[in-house]
């Protein structure tokens, strides 16, 4: 099946606990996102990889680490969850990171923290 | 800082004609591009502008003015699955994209 899944689709969390949230597209895209979604808020960076080995900080970063040790993998990590956390998190992937690059989503993981 | 303003609410009439509007201040220009999102799924790609002037595909079509920052979704024959929040988006200087918020588009029969 083409495109990028992510797991869990959804989780409930208790505050302090450590989460991996997974990412991994089969279209062989040499670049990768990771999004939060809030109400009333546009789609913001988190983390990227512009290709595969390399890492590097979006917009909101601060709690959150990423890997990429292989093309098809990019797992978020949450080291210590807060409940400012709770969000629907959306993975992406694009063949390049170049102006003309559309970005395919995967279908989110809705994550709560309490 | 970087902006990319576009209404949170419209509503239009099955079968009639809808422009979304999406200003952007930001650092560099290297795209603009509009996904459509219906509730609880994912964004799914709609257009890209580089240039100025309009893109027509099917339905949709998508305007750019890189000197006014100024792009809109232009959404012709509306149908009742085009009940969706539409984001505007830039590239910036850094190749990454900037969202708006989105607007969410209800069609009434």
């Amino acid at each position: 099946i083409a495109g990028i899944t992510q797991a869990p689709t959804s989780q409930i969390l208790a505050a302090g606990r450590r989460m991996t949230l997974r990412c991994t597209q089969d279209m062989r895209h040499n670049a990768m996102y990771w999004y939060r979604q809030d109400l009333g808020l546009g789609l913001r960076l988190i983390h990227y990889s512009n290709t595969a080995g390399t890492t590097g900080k979006g917009e909101v970063p601060d709690g959150y680490s990423v890997s990429r040790a292989n093309t098809d993998d990019f797992p978020l990590t949450l080291a210590s969850a807060v409940p400012s956390q709770t969000s629907v998190y959306f993975c992406a992937s694009s063949e390049g990171s170049g102006d003309y690059n559309e970005q395919f989503f995967g279908p989110g993981t809705r994550l709560t923290v309490l | 800082g970087q902006n990319i303003d576009q209404p949170t609410e419209m509503t239009a009439t099955e079968g009639a004609i809808v422009q979304i509007n999406c200003t952007y201040q930001t650092s560099g220009f290297n795209g603009l591009f509009w996904y459509q999102q219906h509730a609880g799924e994912a964004p799914t790609f709609l257009s890209y502008n580089v240039l100025d002037g309009l893109e027509e595909k099917g339905r949709f079509s998508s305007f750019l003015s890189r000197s006014k920052g100024y792009s809109y979704l232009l959404l012709k024959e509306l149908q009742m699955k085009d009940s969706a929040s539409y984001l505007c988006a830039v590239k910036d200087s850094n190749y990454q994209l900037i969202w708006g918020a989105g607007t969410k588009l209800i069609i009434k029969p």
